[in-house]
C-alpha cells in the first residue's frame, strides 16, 4: 500500500499566486487533515475532514480552503499565497476521529516556500 | 496559548543510555495522548500512546508514563541507539483531534 501520498514534494510561489497541494491516501480512512509545520514548532491543524463531504476548520484555516469530494482524496487550495505560508505541508489520514486513539498516518509533507 | 508544550528543544544521550523525553499539557479533558518520530524529509509515524486513565503504557524498548495531577507524561527509550535520533512529538487528543507540541530533537551519540 501506498498510504497516504502527497504532491508536489517541493513547491515555490511568488506573492498572490493559486495552487493546490493534492493529499491522497488508499487506506479508506475515514478521517484526514492537514497540518503545516514552521520551523521549530510543533504540527498545527489548518482543515479536517471526518468523511466525504464534510470538512471543518481547525486552528489556522485562514488562506486555505479544502474539500472532500471522495473518501481517498483531500485537496488544500491555497487562494492568494503570502510569505507567511512559507512551510511544510503535512496531510494525515485515520480510521476515524471516534476512536479516541485516533492514530494518523501522515504523507512525506510538501515544502512550500512563498516568494 | 500552547496547551502542550515540550520544554526541551533538543536532548543528546549516549548510546546504551536512557533517553527521557518531557511532555506537559494544560487541557484536563485531553482523554489520550500520543508519541510521534519524525525522520528529515519524512512525516512523522506513530511511536506510542497512552489512555488518561492508565499510567504506564510499554512496548518493547518504548515507556511512556502519565501523571495525570501534574499533567505532564514522559516518554523512556531504554537502551537508546543512533537509529532513534530523530524528532519526537507528543500530542495530546480530545475527542479524536490532536494537539501537538514543538517537539523534541534527540541525538543519540554511538
Amino acid at each position: 500500500n501506498a498510504g497516504v501520498t502527497q504532491t508536489p514534494k517541493f513547491q515555490v510561489l511568488k506573492t498572490g499566486q493559486s495552487m493546490t497541494l493534492q493529499c491522497a491516501q488508499d487506506m479508506n480512512h475515514e478521517y484526514m487533515s492537514w497540518y503545516r509545520q514552521d520551523p521549530g514548532m510543533g504540527l498545527r491543524l489548518i482543515h479536517y475532514s471526518v468523511g466525504a463531504g464534510i470538512t471543518d476548520q481547525g486552528e489556522v484555516p485562514n488562506g486555505y480552503n479544502v474539500s472532500r469530494s471522495t473518501t481517498e482524496d483531500f485537496p488544500l487550495r491555497l487562494l492568494s499565497a503570502a510569505p507567511s505560508q512559507t512551510s511544510v505541508y503535512f496531510c494525515a489520514s485515520s480510521y476515524g476521529i471516534n476512536l479516541a486513539k485516533n492514530i494518523q498516518y501522515f504523507g512525506a509533507g510538501t515544502r512550500l516556500s512563498v516568494l | 496559548d500552547q496547551q502542550v508544550k515540550q520544554n526541551s528543544p533538543s536532548l543528546s544521550v549516549q548510546e546504551g543510555r536512557i533517553s527521557i523525553l518531557n511532555c506537559d499539557y494544560t487541557n484536563s479533558m485531553f482523554d489520550y495522548f500520543l508519541w510521534y518520530k519524525k525522520y528529515p524529509a519524512e512525516g512523522p509515524t506513530f511511536l506510542i500512546s497512552i489512555s488518561s486513565i492508565k499510567d504506564k503504557n510499554e512496548d518493547g524498548r518504548f515507556t511512556v508514563f502519565l501523571n495525570k495531577s501534574a499533567k505532564h507524561l514522559s516518554l523512556h527509550i531504554v537502551p537508546s541507539q543512533p537509529g532513534d535520533s530523530a524528532v519526537y512529538f507528543c500530542a495530546a487528543s480530545e475527542a479524536g483531534k490532536s494537539t501537538f507540541g514543538d517537539g523534541t530533537t534527540l541525538t543519540v551519540k554511538p
